[in-house]
């Protein structure tokens, strides 16, 4: 049972134009949220992450928004660059969780076109 | 700069061999993981150690093991290598909490054929 969903695989954008990635997730007691941005041939590294105390969190172009109703994340990034061509993940963690474990989405490939 | 490193970044090895997958971290953290990346199914926990000596399942540690002897070392172990265990491995540290992200490393890109 997936409980970190990004339900769009990949997404094409222009330079300049804004990027909005997607996550859902179905366990309620996550309590923390994280991006992470993975280049073909290396590891993931961390790009920005959010408390469920907040509903927004920014970092220059990149912002990422809490809908804990919803259960929904997203992330935002303004403006594109083809830099930012990657594949983002999405991670969650619960509160009292041994050993921090983060629980991974699918990924979305994200393409920004020059 | 804070790093963890895998040993190895492409290894081919036969159906039936039994491969070593190691990883090292430099930042005296106590957590240590393996993932594994596949398309459509993103990184899946395969085990995770938050102390020397210990270690616990993740969600598919089926034909896996762990070795985890000293804080800075955390091996993965495919007892009898199968082609379906034809992945990217990559291994994380962070500090004890939930607080904390990973570092990971740069994976090792395991064939087996």
């Amino acid at each position: 049972d997936q409980q970190v969903k990004q339900n769009s695989p990949s997404l094409s954008v222009q330079e300049g134009r804004i990027s909005i990635l997607n996550c859902d997730y179905t366990n309620s007691m996550f309590d923390y949220f994280l991006w992470y941005k993975k280049y073909p041939a290396e590891g993931p590294t961390f790009l920005i992450s959010i408390s469920s105390i907040k509903d927004k969190n920014e970092d220059g172009r990149f912002t990422v928004f809490l809908n804990k109703s919803a259960k929904h994340l997203s992330l935002h990034i303004v403006p594109s660059q083809p830099g930012d061509s990657a594949v983002y993940f999405c991670a969650a963690s619960a509160r009292g969780n041994q050993g921090g474990k983060l629980i991974f989405g699918q990924g979305t490939e994200l393409s920004v076109k020059p | 700069d804070v790093k963890v490193t895998q040993s190895s970044r492409y290894l081919v090895k036969r159906t039936g061999e039994k491969v070593f997958l190691e990883c090292v971290q430099d930042m005296d953290h106590e957590n240590m993981f393996w993932y594994r990346q596949d398309p459509g199914l993103g990184l899946r926990l395969i085990y995770f150690s938050y102390d020397v000596k210990m270690k616990e399942k993740g969600d598919i540690p089926e034909g896996y093991s762990v070795s985890r002897e000293k804080k800075e070392r955390f091996s993965l172990i495919l007892e009898s290598a199968s082609t379906n265990q034809t992945s990217m491995y990559l291994c994380a540290s962070s500090l004890m909490g939930n607080n904390y992200g990973y570092t990971f490393g740069s994976g090792t890109r395991l064939t087996v054929v």
